[in-house]
């Protein structure tokens, strides 16, 4: 169960738009819709942002959008806000009833 | 809703044993799944197992198979995370977090445990 493959980084100017994606395989991503996203801001818990691919928890921001195609999930944050700067972790069920983060991704506020 | 609160850091030789323990607020607390999250300094976000607070139904990630114990006590609200014999390579903090049964969002953690190993 390696990781799900994310970029290390991606930036944006406040207001803009960013899309991180998560790639998996047919086991993960592709065979269902368990897909979550969640926020780690230093020295911080991680906070569930998206799940079952593109829906909100209570609180979220609709800023914060999901979407998911074949095997790779992604996660739209718009109008881009010096808050949202922080680490992006994408976490998929596994077949046999585990689960299995992403790499990780830095979003950086220009 | 549920909370979760994590006991406090600690700093461990190798070779010794340690339990970590996850308390859960709310009458609620046995219809979720608890997991257990390693991060090592600077990396990312690693799953270690998970545990069904009811029935005590455990999965644990290939990886830490056989190296990790999880176990619950559904009568004092409370999972836990052991190890028989710590490594230097163990340091890390460590999350508990919640998914209630049916569900696969895990919407309520810890705030977490820092374990450091070191001679």
């Amino acid at each position: 169960q390696s990781a799900l493959t994310q970029p290390a980084s991606v930036s944006g100017s406040p207001g803009q738009s960013i899309t991180i994606s998560c790639t998996g395989t047919s086991s993960d991503v592709g065979g269902h819709n368990y897909v979550s996203w969640y926020q780690q801001h230093p020295d911080k818990a991680p906070k569930a942002m998206i799940y079952d691919v593109s829906n909100r928890p209570s609180g979220v921001s609709s800023r914060f959008s999901g979407s998911k195609s074949g095997n790779t999930a992604s996660l739209t944050i718009s109008g881009l806000q010096a808050e949202d700067e922080a680490d992006y972790y994408c976490n998929s069920y596994v077949r046999g009833g585990t689960y299995v983060f992403g790499s990780g991704t830095k979003v950086t506020v220009l | 809703e549920v909370q979760l609160v994590q006991s406090g850091a600690e700093v461990k030789q190798p070779g010794e044993s340690l339990k970590l323990s996850c308390q859960g607020s709310g009458n609620s607390f046995a219809t979720y799944w608890i997991g257990w999250v390693r991060q090592m300094p600077g990396t990312g976000l690693e799953w270690m197992g998970l545990i069904h607070v009811l029935d005590s139904d455990t999965r644990y990630r290939p990886s830490f198979e056989g190296q990790i114990t999880i176990s619950a006590d559904k009568s004092i609200s409370t999972a836990y995370l052991q190890w028989s014999s710590l490594q230097a390579s163990d340091t890390g903090m460590y999350f508990c977090a919640g998914a209630r049964h049916g569900t696969a969002v895990w919407n309520i953690w810890g705030q977490g445990t820092l374990v450091t190993v070191s001679s």
